[in-house]
């Protein structure tokens, strides 16, 4: 069975510049998390889907960060514009939803300068 | 304070010791303990995945869950170098759906 994918595995922009993630969850998956994970910290949630509605997106900073599910399959996350304190790990995962066994993609590295 | 305190380390073995790594949490809610492994450059990938108190076995790995004292452990026996990776623990309140994760403990199992 595929696994969760993610592109693209790394970017490096300029900031200012606008930048997207695209994930592909586990097939009948219809839970999906974006988390973003610095350097020696563990991941921290930025949005979770349930089909294709956001259902918890507090920590999203929305001035700059955007998401998007369509048909409840993949999703994608935008920062436009980027800033220096973006860089870091984007981690999505997906789950079935109880229990809550989450499986994480490979992640996208991004570096800001 | 976090609501998950974990050492980072790192924690350097020699192969076939008993590893312990452990978490501390300050959020009584918490009901859902999970144990994530995660390589250089890669996703974490769910180890164990506990609900209640007491010990949950799966091969070398052992979950434990004591929260009376908001103390979990994740003990590994035969260490092998293959362990070598950054290992986060992660709690959950009931419904929630909402994983907050400790900032990970790096262990070495040195051959």
């Amino acid at each position: 069975e595929a696994g969760v994918v993610q592109s693209p595995r790394y970017k490096i922009i300029e900031k200012k510049q606008p930048v997207a993630f695209w994930c592909n969850p586990i097939s009948g998956h219809n839970t999906l998390y974006w988390y973003r994970q610095n350097l020696g910290q563990g991941p921290e949630l930025l949005i979770r889907y349930e089909n294709e509605e956001a259902v918890d997106d507090s920590q999203l900073p929305k001035d700059r960060f955007s998401a998007e599910r369509l048909k409840g399959v993949d999703s994608t996350l935008k920062i436009q514009p980027a800033e220096l304190g973006d860089s870091a790990v984007y981690l999505c995962a997906s789950s079935l939803g109880t229990p809550n066994e989450q499986f994480f993609g490979p992640g996208t590295r991004l570096t800001v300068l | 304070q976090k609501e998950v305190e974990q050492d980072p380390g790192p924690l350097s073995v020699p192969e076939g010791a008993i590893v312990s790594l452990n978490c501390t949490y300050s959020n009584s809610a918490f009901q859902y303990f999970m144990w994530y492994r995660q390589y250089s450059r890669k996703g974490p990938e769910l180890l164990m995945y506990t609900y209640s108190s007491g010990n949950k076995e799966d091969g070398r790995f052992t979950a434990q869950v004591d929260k009376s004292s908001k103390y979990i452990s994740l003990f590994i026996r035969d260490s092998q170098p293959s362990d070598s990776a950054t290992y986060l623990c992660a709690m959950e309140v009931g419904g929630s759906y909402i994983p907050t994760f400790g900032r990970g403990t790096s262990l070495i199992v040195h051959p």
